[in-house]
């Protein structure tokens, strides 16, 4: 079961670069990484996932070292409205219940 | 667009009143998840269901049970509830047969038990 560690929280001010970093040392080799992103009262919403090196899309990126014993979600010039938690998840290879969020980092956007 | 719904986003039970919590997805998604959330503690995963009438334990399936009768809808079941199930419920659902990730989730159901 690969279990994951995040920093409990991170500050930022707006038009910045934000990385936040997840450790997965018990990643299988058939496991996805995969980040979420979830605002108060809401539930969790999929931004990107990867399996190894790196992946952008119109959100994110994700930057998988070799290793794949952890894993980075950069966001390019954050805004106020980025203000939420970020799980990261680990898993889902043909058993789904292997997968285990992280306790998830809080992100405040500062003005 | 996905969309996964639940029966209600506020509720009211007693302790010792069996609770209903349904979730309902719209894709035809082979995979149903259900989780709690409390602060300080982030999703621990209840059960989960990859087919119709199949369902497996979560890490934390101690006071639940679940229903899958239909492909379509999941349902969470606390036989007797107590003052520590209250929490928000979550639900979610996935494509892929065995896959957890890229997770859809419905709005939270959350519950208060007195």
């Amino acid at each position: 079961l690969a279990k994951t560690t995040q920093p409990i929280s991170m500050d930022s001010y707006e038009g910045q670069e934000v990385n936040i970093t997840c450790s997965h040392n018990n990643i299988a080799t058939n496991d996805y990484i995969t980040w979420y992103q979830q605002f108060p009262s809401q539930g969790p919403r999929f931004i990107i996932q990867g399996y190894k090196t790196k992946v952008t899309n119109e959100v994110a990126s994700l930057f998988i070292p070799a290793d794949r014993k952890s894993s980075t979600l950069s966001l390019p010039r954050v805004s106020l409205s980025d203000t939420a938690v970020y799980y990261c998840l680990v898993g889902g290879d043909t058993n789904a219940g292997k997968s285990t969020f992280g306790d998830g980092t809080t992100l405040t956007v500062k003005p | 667009d996905v969309k996964v719904t639940q029966s209600s986003r506020y509720l009211v039970k007693r302790t010792g009143e069996k609770v209903f919590l349904e979730c309902v997805q719209d894709m035809d998604h082979e995979n149903m998840f259900w989780y709690r959330q409390d602060p300080g503690l982030g999703l621990r995963l209840i059960y989960f269901s990859y087919d119709v009438k199949m369902k497996e334990k979560g890490d934390i399936p101690e006071g639940y049970s679940v229903s899958r009768e239909k492909k379509e809808r999941f349902s969470l079941i606390l036989e007797s509830a107590s003052t520590n199930q209250t929490s928000m419920y979550l639900c979610a659902s996935s494509l892929l047969p065995g896959q957890a990730y890229e997770q859809y989730f419905g709005p939270g159901t959350r519950l208060t038990v007195t």
